[in-house]
């Protein structure tokens, strides 16, 4: 069966700090991999999109970049962080050709202080 | 209009009462429909997928699609307390649309 796994669970760094969030999805091979993030009051909101390693979709500009260094590893990262980064990080997956039935991990909460 | 529109809730139902948990949507291009469940500081799971109209039936959990309203229902019968949670609604144009929509979730208690 699949599993993803995210790292760290929470975390807490000051503004101007670099981050790196790290997922990693066991069981399949050649997922579509997510990032997500969840602020209070706000939903969901895509934030990188991967079909495959070093292939990368920014789906809105901010502060954040993402990596695919291999098939099934997926990291976040800043280079300094902004108070409104805070929020409830998200990997997700999902296989071709379902694109749309995305399983999600168990989140890393971020607060920038 | 938000293309999707999810009541916040919060609902609060005791044990083994029938839940039903809404959606209404203003995009007709979307097909599929989905459910997912959040509990509190986890990753959301997913728990209906469907497409169309239609009911969905799954253990105690009935999805159902009225395209022509653009409302989406999730049903939850004989509630337990461990149903307490977040419920997600999403939706997307295409099986191979990676774009979900989300509704911003009801939060759910059910008490014993």
């Amino acid at each position: 069966s699949q599993t993803i796994h995210q790292w760290p669970a929470t975390l807490v760094q000051p503004v101007g700090s670099p981050l790196s969030l790290e997922c990693t999805v066991e069981g399949t091979s050649n997922p579509n991999l997510y990032w997500y993030r969840q602020a209070a009051g706000r939903g969901l909101q895509l934030l990188f999109y991967s079909v495959g390693i070093g292939q990368i979709s920014s789906e809105v500009p901010q502060n954040l970049s993402a990596s695919r260094p291999q098939d099934r590893q997926f990291i976040l990262s800043s280079k300094k962080l902004l108070l409104s980064d805070s929020g409830f990080y998200l990997c997700a997956w999902s296989v071709l050709p379902i694109d749309n039935e995305q399983f999600f991990g168990p989140g890393t909460r971020l607060t920038v202080l | 209009q938000k293309e999707v529109e999810q009541d916040p809730g919060p609902l609060s139902v005791p044990e083994g009462a029938i839940v039903s948990l809404n959606c209404t949507y203003s995009n007709s291009a979307f097909q599929y429909f989905m459910w997912y469940r959040q509990y509190s500081r986890k990753g959301p799971e997913l728990l209906m997928y469907t497409y169309s109209s239609g009911n969905k039936e799954d253990g105690r959990f009935t999805a159902q699609v009225d395209k022509s309203s653009k409302y989406i229902s999730l049903f939850i019968r004989d509630s337990q307390p461990s149903d307490s949670a977040t419920y997600l609604c999403a939706m997307s144009a295409g099986a191979g649309s990676y774009q979900l929509t989300f509704g911003k979730g009801t939060k759910l208690s059910v008490i014993p």
